[in-house]
């Protein structure tokens, strides 16, 4: 079974600054690790999926990676806005199922 | 954009009462799920749904619980005799053939009193 966490829990910056998540799973046979964006009380908007046989993926200012060998994505953020506070949610699949990591809450100070 | 859409977006029921989530899942693909997400908890994996039948289901989704294709749009999931701890946010999903990446909607809130 697919077991995800992440850290850190909760994260505060300044605006501007840039952001890093860190997600790590348990089995390295992973097929895909997607990364979903949460406003409270909201659905899961989802912003970059990586293929097994993908590194990295990129989006405007959202760049995510993929280490299967040590059992770890890490999504940037670059220059944070406020607009970017948020729970981030990685969420890994070995089969037809999502495994998600508990989510990193992100408040960007103005 | 294709989405997946839930409704209603927040329900009230009384403990004991029979319930019933419905989804639209994106058209074109074929498996569909659902999630569950209890306030404060991660989001947890309920069923998931491929060829008109369960193809997988966790050890939380048990005879309470049922799903449906009742036509070729929608998908819905019913939950039976509810207890308070039925309360959650529960997403439908939906993904295409092979490694594709999966789409969510924006939830349905069940609130069991």
């Amino acid at each position: 079974k697919q077991e995800v966490t992440q850290i850190p829990a909760a994260l505060s910056v300044p605006e501007g600054e840039n952001l890093v998540l860190n997600c790590s799973f348990t089995d390295s046979a992973i097929y895909n690790l997607q990364w979903f964006r949460q406003d409270p009380g909201k659905g899961l908007t989802s912003l970059l999926l990586i293929q097994s046989s993908q590194r990295e993926q990129t989006s405007g200012r959202l760049n995510a990676s993929l280490d299967k060998s040590s059992g770890r994505s890490t999504l940037y953020i670059a220059a944070s806005q406020p607009g970017d506070s948020a729970t981030y949610l990685c969420a890994g699949t070995n089969d037809y199922k999502l495994s998600f990591g508990a989510g990193t809450t992100v408040t960007v100070r103005a | 954009e294709p989405e997946v859409t839930q409704t209603p977006s927040h329900q009230v029921t009384q403990m004991g009462q029979e319930v019933i989530l419905r989804c639209v899942p994106i058209s074109n693909h074929l498996y569909f799920y659902w999630y569950r997400q209890i306030l404060g908890q991660k989001v947890e994996f309920l069923v998931s749904f491929y060829n008109n039948e369960i193809s997988e289901k966790s050890e939380i989704f048990d005879d309470q619980f049922s799903v449906e294709r009742p036509d070729g749009s929608n998908f819905t999931l019913k939950i039976r005799s509810t207890k308070l701890e039925d309360s959650a946010m529960y997403f439908c999903a939906s993904s295409g053939e092979g490694t594709g990446g999966y789409t969510f909607g924006s939830g349905t809130r069940l609130t069991v009193v």
